[in-house]
């Protein structure tokens, strides 16, 4: 079973526009990490967003923001008020605290923001 | 150097050949990770190791594919006898290992693996 599911392969947005990618995980561990990464088509890693299981409160960082839903076992991303350089592939991931650092990664969205 | 590094940054190789991928992780970071990434796709993990445990290869898709590290430093991803479907960006990451909840891992640039 997918430990990591993003059921949107691409997605086309107009801009200014808020837009949410999907995730969706699977886990037993009560403590856990989930993370977003965005790759442009420089082909780079950039850490985005990060939310612990236990965190109270959603986490965000400037336009980015996760729509947290722990009993769904959803952490969706949110972009709000999107720009031309949103455009990438996104990608949710989990860290599962099983005293080992091994972080699954979801197969992407590629966000497409149209002018 | 600051970040995670790879290289060659492209390999281009005939079918058969045997090829290596370097990785120098960031200085200090006990954990290190490669992933395969096919052309418009999601990462695929590969390989992860943490310090001086045994690595975690439940991701290498065959017997031709081995990794190794030198301590907490340097790793070298090997494929061996390389077939057109190897054709991909392979991704290096390392992260600290410390039980934190924010550890973030950090990706080198990648190396663009061609077999003709």
């Amino acid at each position: 079973a997918q430990k990591i599911t993003q059921t949107q392969p691409g997605m086309f947005v107009q801009e200014k526009e808020a837009v949410t990618l999907d995730c969706t995980y699977d886990t037993s561990d009560p403590s856990y990490g989930l993370f977003w990464y965005k790759q442009p088509s420089s082909g780079e890693m950039i850490f985005l967003i990060y939310q612990g299981s236990y965190d109270q409160q959603n986490a965000t960082e400037g336009r980015y923001s996760l729509n947290f839903q722990k009993a769904r076992k959803s952490a969706n991303l949110v972009i709000s008020a999107s720009q031309l350089g949103d455009s990438a592939m996104y990608f949710c991931a989990m860290r599962e605290w099983r005293g080992d650092d091994k972080i699954i990664f979801g197969k992407g969205t590629r966000l497409h923001i149209l002018p | 150097g600051a970040g995670v590094s790879q290289s060659p940054s492209n390999k281009v190789t005939e079918k058969g050949k045997d090829v290596e991928l370097r990785c120098d992780p960031i200085s200090g970071h006990t954990a290190l990770y490669w992933y395969r990434q096919r052309l418009g796709q999601g990462l695929e993990f590969l390989i992860y190791f943490q310090g001086n445990s045994a690595p975690d290869k439940s991701g290498l898709p065959s017997d031709r594919f081995s990794a190794e590290r030198t301590g907490e430093s340097v790793s070298t991803l090997t494929i061996q006898r390389t077939q057109q479907e190897d054709s991909a960006v392979y991704l290096c990451a390392s992260s600290s290992g410390l039980i934190d909840p924010l550890n973030e891992q950090f990706f080198g640039p990648g190396t663009r693996l061609t077999v003709l």
